[in-house]
Parts: C-alpha cells; sequence; structure tokens
C-alpha cells in the first residue's frame, strides 16, 4: 500500500497568516503519461464529514475559497491557505488516488494562533 | 443538489452484523463509483472499499476480505454496507462517499453525513 504522511501533525498559525501543509508520498503518485497527478486533498470540521478541497493535486473543488491552493508532484505535495480564516479551522487530509487501496495521510490540524 | 443521504446511528454487540444505507439524490447512482470510508473515534480515515455501481462489481480493503458486503439497490438509487462479526475495533463513524473516476482511482465528492456504529456489549 502507498503510505502517505503528512507534516506537521498540527499548527497554529494568526489570523490572515499563511499556513502550509505537506504531504509525501511512499512512491510517486504521478502518471508520466498524462502528466496527472492522483492526489486529493480534504478539510474536515469537528463534528462534520470531510470535504472535498483539490483533487488532480491543484484543481480546486466546486465552491472552494481561492485562498486554498494545491501543488507538487511526484511524491511531495502542498496544501497552502494563503490567508487563514476563523472558518479554516479544521483536520486536513491529503489522499492518494493512484493505487488500490486508495489511502489518507494522518491528518494535520490547523488552529488559531 | 448533489447528496448522499445515510441512516442511522446502530448499537450492536460483539458478533452482530450492521446494515447501513446510503441513499443518492440529485443525481444518478449508476453514474458515478460509489466508495465507504471509516473513521474511528479521534482516528484518520480508512477506505473500506467500493462498488461499480454498473456491474455491482466490488473490491474491499484486504482487512475486511470476508466481513464486509456492498450492494446498490438501482430502483431505489440506494447503496448499502453490511459488516458482519463486529468487534470493538469496528467502532467508527462509517461515511458512503461518490467517486470521483480519474482513470485508477477514485477522489471523494461529496460524502454521505455519516453513520455512528458503535460496538458494545
Amino acid at each position: 500500500d502507498i503510505v502517505m504522511t503528512q507534516s506537521p501533525d498540527s499548527l497554529a498559525v494568526s489570523l490572515g497568516e499563511r499556513a502550509t501543509i505537506n504531504c509525501k508520498s511512499s512512491q510517486s503518485v504521478s502518471y508520466s503519461s498524462n502528466n496527472k497527478n492522483f492526489l486529493a486533498w480534504y478539510q474536515q470540521k469537528p463534528g462534520q464529514p470531510p470535504k472535498l478541497l483539490i483533487y488532480w493535486a491543484s484543481a480546486r473543488g466546486s465552491g472552494v475559497p481561492d485562498r486554498f491552493s494545491g501543488s507538487g508532484s511526484g511524491t511531495n505535495f502542498t496544501l497552502v491557505i494563503s490567508s487563514l480564516q476563523a472558518e479554516d479551522v479544521a483536520v486536513y487530509y491529503c489522499q492518494q488516488y493512484y493505487d488500490s487501496p486508495v489511502t489518507f495521510g494522518q491528518g494535520t490540524k490547523v488552529a488559531i494562533k | 443538489q448533489v447528496q448522499l443521504v445515510q441512516s442511522g446511528n446502530e448499537v450492536k454487540k460483539p458478533g452482530a452484523s450492521v446494515k447501513v444505507s446510503c441513499r443518492a439524490s440529485g443525481y444518478t447512482l449508476t453514474n458515478y463509483g460509489l466508495d465507504w470510508v471509516r473513521q474511528a473515534p479521534g482516528r484518520g480515515l480508512e477506505w473500506m472499499g467500493v462498488i461499480n455501481t454498473v456491474t455491482g462489481k466490488t473490491k474491499y480493503a484486504d482487512g475486511l476480505q470476508g466481513r464486509v458486503t456492498m450492494t446498490t439497490d438501482t430502483s431505489t438509487n440506494t447503496a448499502y454496507m453490511e459488516l458482519r462479526s463486529l468487534t470493538s475495533d469496528d467502532t467508527a463513524v462509517y461515511y458512503c462517499v461518490r467517486g470521483e473516476a480519474s482513470g485508477r482511482g477514485h477522489w471523494f465528492d461529496p460524502w454521505g453525513q455519516g453513520t455512528l456504529v458503535t460496538v458494545s456489549s
């Protein structure tokens, strides 16, 4: 199975500041023939199901604010919240869908400093 | 709007079975894949398996083989997940998720609201 490792496990950021979350896969999740990165990001607020933020490593889901951006390729990926808002307090997960079984990172908890 | 509506929370005894339903609204079930993901209390996300909603073919996580069955009823636009021989390790919130096809695996959007299954004697 592909192991997804996120860093850090938690971070605290001041309102309006930038939050950066990293996700590393144990093997490449990029498909060279079509230059696609099989990597998604989700946001889970307390008591709610996860919500899709990013797919194909950098494409924003429907209705997702443009302060959320994803980047990376191969085995290293990043989610950036450019200007943290109070409603962004949540746990964030990365997921690879390159290979079966699909697997998730352990989650990164984002709080307000 | 597109949504997945799951059945209510369940409390089961060890050794029992549970069957969770997931009704799709706002779209036709057979136009997308349907996966199940679970989350133990305070823990991360674990993929359980996927059903091809057209053919009914399934693929399950290795650790659940033999205990889980995923089915669909296209007449009611509903998917089901049955888990047997429950233990306390199966206590979790169970989510059905619409799988977006990528040519390989799925990303998930949207997610059902979740069904808490508690296994306790």
